[in-house]
């Protein structure tokens, strides 16, 4: 099986502008969560989302968001970035039930200058 | 205040060592995760846990609920087990909450 995929895996954009990243979960799988890994803060959590419905969200603001599509893939949108968007970005799936193992992207490596 | 707090924050052992990292929480939980990530960024879950003690090869992972406390133990530590460990915890299905990592540094 294919793992876990994250496109683009590096960006670069300025301050105000919007990004979208994408994720591809492990076939078969339906839950899919977003994370934020800066070297301040570490991992922090941004949002989880399962057949294609929000189940979990952070502390993050408004201008973050997501979605999810009804083939499990899923994407991120950072409107008016801030040079504190730049972090790792990454994405796991898991088969859906709750207490499963997460199975880990690559990440998206944004900077926003 | 943090949910997750993890010891210690840097680790340096020499080929062959013993090597224990420690993670408390604050929270009711349902799951405890354990990852690990190597320079580069890429995150492997090496164990999840509800209770117990679970074993993969040379890593060990044990909860004692009650305690709120968790540990991963590496035995026969090797160069390539250098990483950042990460303890994670889900309290009652609800959002992650991360430790901040535990950098280990084995030397040959």
């Amino acid at each position: 099986k294919a793992g876990v995929t994250q496109t683009p895996r590096y960006l670069i954009k300025t301050r105000g502008q919007q990004v979208t990243l994408s994720c591809s979960p492990i076939s078969g799988h339906r839950s899919v969560s977003w994370y934020q890994q800066t070297p301040g803060q570490g991992l922090q959590f941004l949002f989880e989302y399962f057949s294609e419905t929000q189940r979990n969200k952070g502390n993050f603001p408004g201008r973050f968001s997501g979605r999810q599509f009804s083939n499990s893939r899923s994407e991120m949108n950072v409107s008016t970035l801030e040079l504190g968007d730049s972090a790792l970005y990454l994405c796991a799936s898991s088969p859906g039930t709750v207490n499963n193992e997460q199975f880990f992207g690559p990440g998206t490596r944004l900077t926003v200058l | 205040k943090n949910e997750v707090e993890q010891s210690p924050q840097n680790l340096t052992a020499q080929e062959g060592e013993f090597i224990t990292i420690n993670c408390s929480y604050s929270v009711g939980i349902s799951a405890l995760h354990w990852l690990q990530q190597h320079p580069g960024g890429g995150i492997v879950s090496l164990f999840m846990l509800s209770s117990g003690k679970k074993k993969h090869g040379r890593l060990i992972a044990t909860i004692n609920i009650q305690e709120k406390h968790s540990s991963l133990h590496i035995t026969a530590s090797h160069p390539r087990d250098s990483a950042v460990y990460i303890c994670a915890v889900r309290p009652n299905f609800n959002k992650f909450y991360f430790g901040s990592g535990t950098k280990l540094n084995v030397k040959p």
